[in-house]
């Protein structure tokens, strides 16, 4: 079965700071997706980052970009130039490349960015 | 605006009512799912539709029963609901081609006292 393992329940850092969130995932698909989603107080889910596995480019959004390590399964994200309003959990998640196929979710980070 | 919606974003209710709560997407998807997130922000698939047709559905217990009038449209019916259903559901779609990126709407917060 398809396991996504975040390891870090909280974290914190200082406004202006870079912090890495780590994820590792367990599947024996050479094909998926991975995603970054952060859900900040609003409860709103609000995707982050995504990375399709065949590509070996790390994906990178403005301040975020991700760690994507295939062989060791893991596909961290990092924000650089931490904002407060970065300030919520964030979710790794896993899809295999089937269509109609189900986001498996990690157990999330909370992170607390601190002026 | 381009967006999934559900509605109610709030829901009280009593032990052993029956509700539903409703979710509606103009992004053209194809594909819609159910997620339930629990007190810990765990989040778990429920059940998914492609076209109106179920595709995926979870060991949920049978008091849930998705409908699907429309590709556009995902709706959630719970019965005889227990304490225990408290969480937060979230509607998403998805386009099956293209960009594989999911939408998800701003949740409906479920509570039963």
């Amino acid at each position: 079965a398809q396991t996504v393992t975040q390891s870090q329940p909280e974290m914190s850092v200082q406004e202006a700071e870079t912090v890495t969130l780590s994820c590792t995932y367990d599947t024996s698909e050479n094909n998926y997706y991975l995603f970054w989603y952060k859900q900040p107080p609003s409860r709103q889910m609000i995707l982050v980052i995504r990375q399709e596995a065949y590509k070996q480019q790390n994906a990178t959004e403005n301040r975020f970009s991700v760690n994507f390590q295939k062989a060791a399964k893991s596909f961290s994200l990092k924000i650089s130039d931490s904002q407060l309003g970065d300030t919520a959990m964030y979710f790794c998640a896993f899809r295999d490349a089937g269509n109609n196929r189900k986001l498996i979710w990690g157990l999330g980070t909370s992170l607390a960015v601190n002026p | 605006d381009t967006a999934v919606s559900q509605t109610p974003k709030y829901l009280v209710t009593q032990m052993g009512n029956d509700k539903s709560i409703k979710c509606e997407q103009n992004l053209g998807h194809d594909t819609m799912y159910w997620y339930k997130q629990d007190s810990k922000k765990f989040l778990k698939i429920m059940f998914s539709y492609n076209n109106k047709e179920l595709i995926i559905n979870e060991t949920v217990p049978n008091r849930f029963s998705p409908k699907s009038p429309d590709k556009a449209h995902l709706n959630l019916h719970i019965n005889s609901l227990e304490l225990g259903d408290s969480a937060v559901y979230f509607c998403a779609s998805r386009s099956t081609t293209g960009v594989y990126g999911y939408t998800f709407g701003s949740g409906t917060r479920l509570t039963v006292v």
